[in-house]
């Protein structure tokens, strides 16, 4: 079955820091695709990064990296240099390409509380 | 583009009432979801469109709610008769086709007293 585990409930850093949050996914398609959304205290929800399961190269944007590893089934996003601004609730999700029922819907794990101090 | 808009933002309502959330997806997006996020249970699926059909509604609670797209612009999520334990907040989200980013609504609170 389809599942997206983020272990840490919520990270307080000071700003300045870099900060790794974790995503674990299970899956028993060979195509998937998975993604990041930020919840600002506003409330919206915010697409950041949308990957596929053929394409493993990590990815840049700005102070945001993303590290995909297939080996550990893994989706970790860091933050270089942490700003008061991206404090919020990062989500990770899952989509599966080929099983019936999940086709096309975003799975999503519990999400991660990132709290800056300045 | 106008975005993914939801209305209203905020609905108070007593138990027993219904209840209609409405949303209007992003034009030419072929896929409309409708999500709900509690503290408990986190952002779970409710019910997703293509094309205006309804594929996958096990997410649906039970028979008290319902949805409906009848057309490519306008989908609702009713709930009748509406409970204190639906109080959360509803987000749609639509996308362009299948397994691309879900762009999202800024949701409806939901309180029922």
């Amino acid at each position: 079955a389809q599942k997206v585990t983020q272990a840490q409930t919520e990270i307080s850093v000071v700003e300045k820091e870099d900060v790794t949050l974790d995503c674990v996914y299970e899956t028993r398609d060979t195509t998937y695709y998975l993604f990041w959304y930020k919840q600002p205290p506003s409330g919206e929800l915010v697409f950041l990064i949308r990957r596929n399961s053929f394409d493993e190269q990590n990815e840049i944007s700005g102070r945001y990296s993303w590290n995909f590893q297939k080996s550990t089934s893994s989706f970790n996003f860091t933050i270089t240099a942490s700003q008061v601004v991206d404090s919020a609730v990062y989500f990770c999700a899952l989509s599966e390409a080929n099983y019936g029922g999940s086709q096309g819907n975003l799975i999503f794990g519990k999400g991660t509380k990132l709290s800056v101090k300045p | 583009d106008a975005g993914v808009i939801q209305s209203p933002r905020h609905e108070v309502t007593e138990m027993g009432q219904e209840v209609t959330l409405r949303c209007k997806p992003i034009s030419g997006h072929d896929y409309l979801f409708w999500y709900r996020q509690t503290m408990m249970r986190g952002l779970e699926l409710l019910i997703y469109f293509n094309n205006n059909v309804p594929i996958d509604d096990s997410g649906m609670p039970e028979d008290r709610f319902s949805a409906k797209m009848p057309n490519a612009s306008f989908s609702t999520l009713k709930i009748q008769p509406s409970e204190p334990r639906d109080s959360a907040v509803y987000f749609c989200a639509s996308s362009l086709i299948r397994n691309t980013e879900a762009f999202f609504g800024q949701g409806t609170r939901l309180t029922v007293v």
